[in-house]
């Protein structure tokens, strides 16, 4: 099973700044990486698919990058409604997702 | 618009069976793989296997195989995921997703269900 690890556990900033998520899988994944955004009480959203293609909807602001192994998401200037919890998923070996980072306002 | 509207939350006994339901709307329910994923309390996403609602297929996680499931009637749009002896540890909210393009099984999820939470206690 390809393990993912996402870092940092928790990301607190304010309304504005730069937000950069790490995903690191256990072994090479290519390309085949999402994230997903999850709101409480809410179900997940696909945010990026493929590291870097923005799905359908999905402002600008958010960016995705790497390949094989390291993967980072980015949010240029965050806006008050990007306050949720972030998770990779890998689709290169079945299914897998990592634990999430839970970004909080400072 | 794309639409999954799942069952309501059940409450079940160890070693009991559950079924949730996913009623699709707003696209043509035999052009899409449906995943179905789960997430325990407070935990993160786990993925538990698709249907393909064209030609019944399923493909399941290896966990959960022997345990689950899945099926569709293509005549009211819905899916169905059927998990049998259940354990305290299957206490999670369950939810139905489509894939993200047609006829492919990317394993991309991009239409949720609104989840289903499901409760295993005596």
């Amino acid at each position: 099973e390809i393990v993912l690890t996402q870092s940092p556990a928790t990301l607190s900033l304010s309304p504005g700044e730069r937000a950069t998520f790490s995903c690191r899988a256990s072994q090479s994944v290519s390309t085949l990486l999402a994230w997903y955004q999850q709101k409480p009480g809410q179900a997940p959203r696909l945010l990026i698919y493929d590291a870097s293609n923005r799905a359908t909807g999905v402002p600008a602001r958010f960016s995705g990058s790497g390949s094989g192994t390291d993967f980072t998401l980015t949010i240029s200037s965050l806006e008050p409604e990007d306050f949720a919890v972030y998770y990779c998923q890998q689709r290169s070996n079945w299914v897998t997702f990592g634990q999430g980072t839970r970004l909080d306002i400072k | 618009q794309v639409q999954m509207v799942q069952s309501g939350a059940e409450v079940k006994e160890p070693g009991a069976s559950l079924k949730v339901s996913c009623k699709a709307s707003g696209y043509t329910f035999t052009t899409y793989y449906i995943h179905w994923l789960r997430q325990a309390p407070g935990q993160g996403l786990e993925w538990m296997g698709w249907i393909y609602p064209n030609t019944g297929g399923t493909n399941y996680a290896q966990r959960f195989q022997g345990r689950v499931t899945m099926t569709r009637d293509t005549s009211i749009s819905t899916a169905y995921m059927d998990l049998s002896n259940l354990r305290s540890d299957d206490t999670a909210v369950y939810y139905c997703a489509r894939d993200l393009h047609p006829w492919q099984v990317l394993r991309l999820f991009d239409s949720w269900g609104q989840g289903t939470l499901v409760t295993v206690s005596s």
